[in-house]
Protein backbone atom coordinates (compact mmCIF):
# COMPACT_ATOMS: atom_id res chain seq x y z
CA UNK A 1 0.00 0.00 0.00
CA UNK A 2 1.23 3.70 -0.47
CA UNK A 3 1.69 5.28 2.85
CA UNK A 4 0.35 9.31 2.97
CA UNK A 5 1.96 10.91 5.56
CA UNK A 6 0.48 14.43 6.81
CA UNK A 7 2.17 17.26 8.56
CA UNK A 8 1.54 18.66 10.87
CA UNK A 9 -0.86 16.58 12.72
CA UNK A 10 -2.48 19.72 14.03
CA UNK A 11 -2.31 23.04 13.79
CA UNK A 12 -3.80 26.36 15.35
CA UNK A 13 -4.32 29.39 13.40
CA UNK A 14 -6.10 32.57 13.18
CA UNK A 15 -8.79 33.60 11.32
CA UNK A 16 -7.00 35.79 8.70
CA UNK A 17 -3.77 33.47 8.81
CA UNK A 18 -2.28 31.94 5.62
CA UNK A 19 -1.66 28.34 6.33
CA UNK A 20 -0.04 25.22 5.01
CA UNK A 21 -0.33 21.00 5.23
CA UNK A 22 2.08 19.14 3.62
CA UNK A 23 1.28 15.42 2.10
CA UNK A 24 4.34 13.24 1.27
CA UNK A 25 3.48 9.50 -0.40
CA UNK A 26 5.56 6.63 0.01
CA UNK A 27 6.18 6.74 -3.43
CA UNK A 28 5.58 8.67 -6.82
CA UNK A 29 2.20 9.08 -7.54
CA UNK A 30 2.48 11.65 -10.23
CA UNK A 31 -0.24 14.33 -9.59
CA UNK A 32 -3.20 11.97 -8.11
CA UNK A 33 -3.61 12.76 -4.90
CA UNK A 34 -7.37 15.01 -3.40
CA UNK A 35 -7.83 17.47 -0.71
CA UNK A 36 -10.93 16.87 1.72
CA UNK A 37 -12.35 19.01 4.91
CA UNK A 38 -13.99 17.17 7.30
CA UNK A 39 -16.13 18.98 10.09
CA UNK A 40 -17.54 17.15 13.07
CA UNK A 41 -21.01 15.98 11.88
CA UNK A 42 -20.71 16.22 8.53
CA UNK A 43 -19.49 14.04 5.11
CA UNK A 44 -16.29 14.69 3.94
CA UNK A 45 -15.73 17.67 1.41
CA UNK A 46 -13.71 17.35 -1.60
CA UNK A 47 -11.71 20.49 -1.77
CA UNK A 48 -9.41 20.06 -4.57
CA UNK A 49 -8.55 17.23 -6.73
CA UNK A 50 -5.83 15.87 -8.84
CA UNK A 51 -3.18 17.54 -7.35
CA UNK A 52 -4.33 21.20 -7.93
CA UNK A 53 -7.76 21.47 -9.78
CA UNK A 54 -10.59 23.33 -7.24
CA UNK A 55 -14.05 21.43 -7.21
CA UNK A 56 -16.38 23.25 -8.12
CA UNK A 57 -18.35 25.53 -5.69
CA UNK A 58 -14.89 25.39 -3.20
CA UNK A 59 -13.89 29.00 -2.25
CA UNK A 60 -10.62 30.15 -3.98
CA UNK A 61 -8.60 30.37 -1.13
CA UNK A 62 -8.10 27.21 -1.11
CA UNK A 63 -5.13 25.75 -3.33
CA UNK A 64 -3.25 22.69 -4.09
CA UNK A 65 0.40 22.02 -5.68
CA UNK A 66 3.10 19.29 -5.96
CA UNK A 67 3.96 16.25 -7.90
CA UNK A 68 5.40 13.00 -7.45
CA UNK A 69 5.74 12.70 -3.70
CA UNK A 70 5.20 16.12 -2.02
CA UNK A 71 1.87 18.07 -2.23
CA UNK A 72 0.42 21.16 -0.43
CA UNK A 73 -2.61 22.11 0.54
CA UNK A 74 -3.10 25.95 0.85
CA UNK A 75 -5.50 28.26 2.26
CA UNK A 76 -4.87 31.64 1.62
CA UNK A 77 -6.90 33.52 4.22
CA UNK A 78 -8.28 31.67 6.87
CA UNK A 79 -12.27 32.05 7.75
CA UNK A 80 -13.88 30.44 10.79
CA UNK A 81 -15.95 28.42 8.45
CA UNK A 82 -12.29 26.35 7.46
CA UNK A 83 -11.87 24.98 11.23
CA UNK A 84 -11.79 21.58 10.49
CA UNK A 85 -9.92 18.19 9.76
CA UNK A 86 -7.79 17.77 6.10
CA UNK A 87 -6.90 14.79 4.70
CA UNK A 88 -5.40 13.68 1.50
CA UNK A 89 -5.99 10.70 -0.24
CA UNK A 90 -4.02 8.96 -3.50
CA UNK A 91 -5.70 7.73 -6.40
CA UNK A 92 -2.73 6.65 -8.16
CA UNK A 93 -3.34 2.74 -6.82
CA UNK A 94 -5.70 0.69 -4.70
CA UNK A 95 -6.41 1.03 -1.88
CA UNK A 96 -6.56 4.37 -2.64
CA UNK A 97 -5.09 5.47 1.35
CA UNK A 98 -5.97 8.46 2.80
CA UNK A 99 -3.00 10.43 5.28
CA UNK A 100 -4.05 10.95 8.88
CA UNK A 101 -5.39 13.98 8.67
CA UNK A 102 -4.74 17.34 10.12
CA UNK A 103 -6.71 19.11 12.55
CA UNK A 104 -7.01 23.44 12.08
CA UNK A 105 -8.14 24.90 15.03
CA UNK A 106 -8.98 28.07 16.07
CA UNK A 107 -6.22 29.79 18.09
CA UNK B 1 -27.24 11.91 -3.74
CA UNK B 2 -25.95 8.81 -1.43
CA UNK B 3 -28.36 7.83 1.45
CA UNK B 4 -27.47 5.54 3.96
CA UNK B 5 -29.62 3.28 6.37
CA UNK B 6 -29.42 4.13 10.04
CA UNK B 7 -27.45 4.02 13.08
CA UNK B 8 -26.58 0.33 14.35
CA UNK B 9 -26.17 -1.30 18.10
CA UNK B 10 -25.11 -4.68 17.81
CA UNK B 11 -22.88 -7.16 19.85
CA UNK B 12 -20.23 -9.05 19.16
CA UNK B 13 -20.54 -12.03 17.27
CA UNK B 14 -23.79 -10.71 15.14
CA UNK B 15 -23.72 -10.01 11.59
CA UNK B 16 -24.53 -6.88 9.89
CA UNK B 17 -25.68 -5.10 6.02
CA UNK B 18 -25.60 -1.53 6.03
CA UNK B 19 -26.82 0.02 2.78
CA UNK B 20 -26.51 3.25 0.72
CA UNK B 21 -29.09 3.80 -1.94
CA UNK B 22 -27.74 6.05 -4.89
CA UNK B 23 -30.45 8.49 -6.47
CA UNK B 24 -30.22 11.05 -9.21
CA UNK B 25 -27.79 9.59 -11.72
CA UNK B 26 -27.20 5.94 -13.05
CA UNK B 27 -26.02 3.85 -10.73
CA UNK B 28 -24.45 1.21 -12.80
CA UNK B 29 -22.51 4.10 -14.45
CA UNK B 30 -20.25 4.98 -11.11
CA UNK B 31 -17.87 3.27 -9.03
CA UNK B 32 -19.35 2.90 -5.27
CA UNK B 33 -16.73 3.34 -2.13
CA UNK B 34 -16.88 2.58 1.61
CA UNK B 35 -14.49 4.68 4.11
CA UNK B 36 -14.46 4.34 7.25
CA UNK B 37 -13.94 6.80 10.38
CA UNK B 38 -12.46 5.11 13.57
CA UNK B 39 -12.69 6.22 16.53
CA UNK B 40 -9.68 8.41 17.36
CA UNK B 41 -8.29 7.52 13.58
CA UNK B 42 -8.52 9.19 10.07
CA UNK B 43 -10.28 8.14 7.07
CA UNK B 44 -9.75 4.43 5.63
CA UNK B 45 -10.40 3.45 2.39
CA UNK B 46 -12.14 -0.31 2.26
CA UNK B 47 -13.07 -1.01 -0.77
CA UNK B 48 -15.61 -0.27 -4.06
CA UNK B 49 -17.81 -1.88 -6.13
CA UNK B 50 -18.72 -0.92 -10.02
CA UNK B 51 -22.58 -2.17 -9.82
CA UNK B 52 -22.08 -2.38 -13.73
CA UNK B 53 -20.97 -5.40 -13.24
CA UNK B 54 -20.01 -6.20 -9.71
CA UNK B 55 -16.13 -5.72 -10.09
CA UNK B 56 -15.07 -5.48 -6.44
CA UNK B 57 -11.71 -4.44 -4.66
CA UNK B 58 -10.80 -4.72 -1.19
CA UNK B 59 -8.10 -2.78 0.58
CA UNK B 60 -5.59 -6.21 1.36
CA UNK B 61 -6.22 -5.32 5.53
CA UNK B 62 -9.80 -5.49 5.11
CA UNK B 63 -10.13 -8.28 2.61
CA UNK B 64 -12.00 -11.17 3.96
CA UNK B 65 -13.17 -9.17 7.20
CA UNK B 66 -16.37 -7.28 5.19
CA UNK B 67 -17.97 -8.08 1.62
CA UNK B 68 -19.26 -5.25 -0.33
CA UNK B 69 -22.42 -5.97 -2.93
CA UNK B 70 -24.72 -3.98 -4.89
CA UNK B 71 -28.15 -4.48 -6.31
CA UNK B 72 -28.75 -2.68 -9.80
CA UNK B 73 -32.35 -3.27 -9.51
CA UNK B 74 -32.77 -1.17 -6.41
CA UNK B 75 -29.48 1.28 -7.04
CA UNK B 76 -28.25 0.14 -3.73
CA UNK B 77 -24.78 -0.69 -2.17
CA UNK B 78 -23.94 -2.50 0.63
CA UNK B 79 -21.42 -3.56 3.66
CA UNK B 80 -21.53 -6.73 5.34
CA UNK B 81 -20.16 -8.08 8.12
CA UNK B 82 -20.37 -11.96 8.80
CA UNK B 83 -19.30 -11.78 12.49
CA UNK B 84 -18.87 -8.02 13.99
CA UNK B 85 -16.24 -7.68 16.41
CA UNK B 86 -15.60 -4.01 19.17
CA UNK B 87 -12.57 -2.99 16.87
CA UNK B 88 -15.54 -2.97 13.79
CA UNK B 89 -16.65 0.03 16.14
CA UNK B 90 -16.99 3.24 14.06
CA UNK B 91 -18.52 5.78 11.37
CA UNK B 92 -19.47 4.32 7.69
CA UNK B 93 -19.02 6.53 4.64
CA UNK B 94 -20.45 5.55 1.10
CA UNK B 95 -18.99 7.87 -1.49
CA UNK B 96 -19.13 7.84 -5.73
CA UNK B 97 -16.13 9.46 -7.66
CA UNK B 98 -16.40 12.64 -10.00
CA UNK B 99 -16.20 10.73 -13.29
CA UNK B 100 -18.40 7.55 -14.54
CA UNK B 101 -16.54 4.42 -15.00
CA UNK B 102 -13.55 5.76 -13.31
CA UNK B 103 -12.46 3.93 -9.88
CA UNK B 104 -9.26 6.25 -9.43
CA UNK B 105 -10.69 10.02 -9.20
CA UNK B 106 -11.12 12.00 -6.41
CA UNK B 107 -15.22 11.50 -4.37
CA UNK B 108 -17.64 14.38 -4.64
CA UNK B 109 -20.50 12.87 -3.64
CA UNK B 110 -20.58 11.03 0.08
CA UNK B 111 -23.78 9.42 2.39
CA UNK B 112 -24.63 11.00 5.31
CA UNK B 113 -22.18 8.57 7.23
CA UNK B 114 -24.05 5.23 9.29
CA UNK B 115 -22.52 4.74 12.67
CA UNK B 116 -22.11 1.32 13.63
CA UNK B 117 -21.51 0.41 17.68
CA UNK B 118 -20.65 -2.83 18.54
CA UNK B 119 -20.45 -3.93 22.47
CA UNK B 120 -18.30 -6.87 23.53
Amino acid sequence: DIQMTQSPSSLSAYVGDRVSITCRASQTINIYVNWYQHRPGKAPNLLIYTGSILQSGVPSRFSGSGSGTDFTLTISSLQPEDFATYYCQQSYNSPHTFGQGTKLEIK
Amino acid sequence: QLVQSGAEVKKSGESLRISCKGSGYIFTDYWIAWVRLMPGKGLEWMGVIYPGDSDTRYSPSLQGQVTISADRSTSTAYLQWRSLTASDSGLYYCARPRQQGSSFDAFDIWGQGTLVAVSS
